[in-house]
C-alpha cells in the first residue's frame, strides 16, 4: 500500500517549471518521502528523497510541507526527456522495499 | 557511471518450465531487490536480500520463487515452474543502504510465459 495520492496525469510545456504534487496525510514522523520516475520502456529511476527539510539535487527539488502531509516535486525546466511516470513513495525507517502506486504521468509538450 | 545490468533482456519460456533471471548489482552495494511489473500495471515489490538472506518478501514471492547470490557479483531470481501469470517485466535493484536511500534499478527482463 503506497499510502500516497497523486494526480493521474499532468502536462507541462517544454522549458517551463513543473510542480508535481503528492498527498501523504497519514505520514508518520519517521517516514521518508521518495520520488522515482519511470521513462517509457525503462526501469524506475531514483529522483530525490527527503524527510523534513526541502532537498535539492541535480535532477529536481523536493519541497516538503511543514506538517509533512504533502510534498511537491519540482522540475525546474521540463525537457522532453522528463516525460515519464513519477512516483511519490513513503518508506518507513528501516524498510527494505518500495511500494509503487500508479504515479503521475507527465507529458511534456514541445 | 555504475549501473545495474540484467540478462537476458527478453526470455520466452513454456508454462511449467524453470527460469533464472540474472542481475549484476552495482559493485559496492549491499542490498538487493527484485520487483516485477505486469504490462500496464504497477511496479510490485517481490523480495529484498541482504547479508546472504532474504530480509523481506511480499505475498507474491511464494515457494515458486527463490533468490540467490551465487558469487560476489551476481544476484538471481529463479521461478521453479512458471505460470502464464508470471509474464511480466522483472526489475532488479540494488542500494548501498536500506530502502530509505536510493535504489538503482536495472533495465529489466521481459519474461513471456506461453
Amino acid at each position: 500500500d503506497a499510502k500516497t495520492t497523486q494526480p493521474n496525469s499532468m502536462e507541462s510545456n517544454e522549458e517551463e517549471p513543473v510542480h508535481l504534487p503528492c498527498n501523504h496525510s497519514t505520514i508518520s514522523g519517521t517516514d521518508y518521502i521518495h520520488w522515482y520516475r519511470q521513462l517509457p520502456s525503462q526501469g524506475p529511476e531514483y529522483v530525490i528523497h527527503g524527510l523534513t527539510s526541502n532537498v535539492n539535487n541535480r535532477m529536481a527539488s523536493l519541497a516538503i510541507a511543514e506538517d509533512r502531509k504533502s510534498s511537491t516535486l519540482i522540475l525546474h525546466r521540463a525537457t522532453l526527456r522528463d516525460a515519464a511516470v513519477y512516483y511519490c513513495i513513503r518508506t518507513q525507517t528501516g524498510a527494505n522495499n518500495l511500494f509503487f502506486g500508479t504515479g503521475t504521468r507527465l507529458t511534456v509538450i514541445p | 557511471e555504475p549501473e545495474v545490468t540484467q540478462t537476458p533482456s527478453h526470455q520466452v519460456t513454456q508454462m511449467g518450465q524453470e527460469v533464472i533471471l540474472r542481475c549484476v548489482p552495482i559493485s559496492n552495494h549491499l542490498y538487493f531487490y527484485w520487483y516485477r511489473q505486469i504490462l500496464g500495471q504497477k511496479v510490485e515489490f517481490l523480495v529484498s536480500f541482504y547479508n546472504n538472506e532474504i530480509s523481506e518478501k511480499s505475498e507474491i514471492f511464494d515457494d515458486q520463487f527463490s533468490v540467490e547470490r551465487p558469487d560476489g557479483s551476481n544476484f538471481t531470481l529463479k521461478i521453479r515452474s512458471t505460470k502464464l501469470e508470471d509474464s511480466a517485466m522483472y526489475f532488479c535493484a540494488s542500494s548501498g543502504q536500506p530502502a530509505n536511500y536510493e535504489q538503482y534499478f536495472g533495465p529489466g527482463t521481459r519474461l513471456t510465459v506461453t
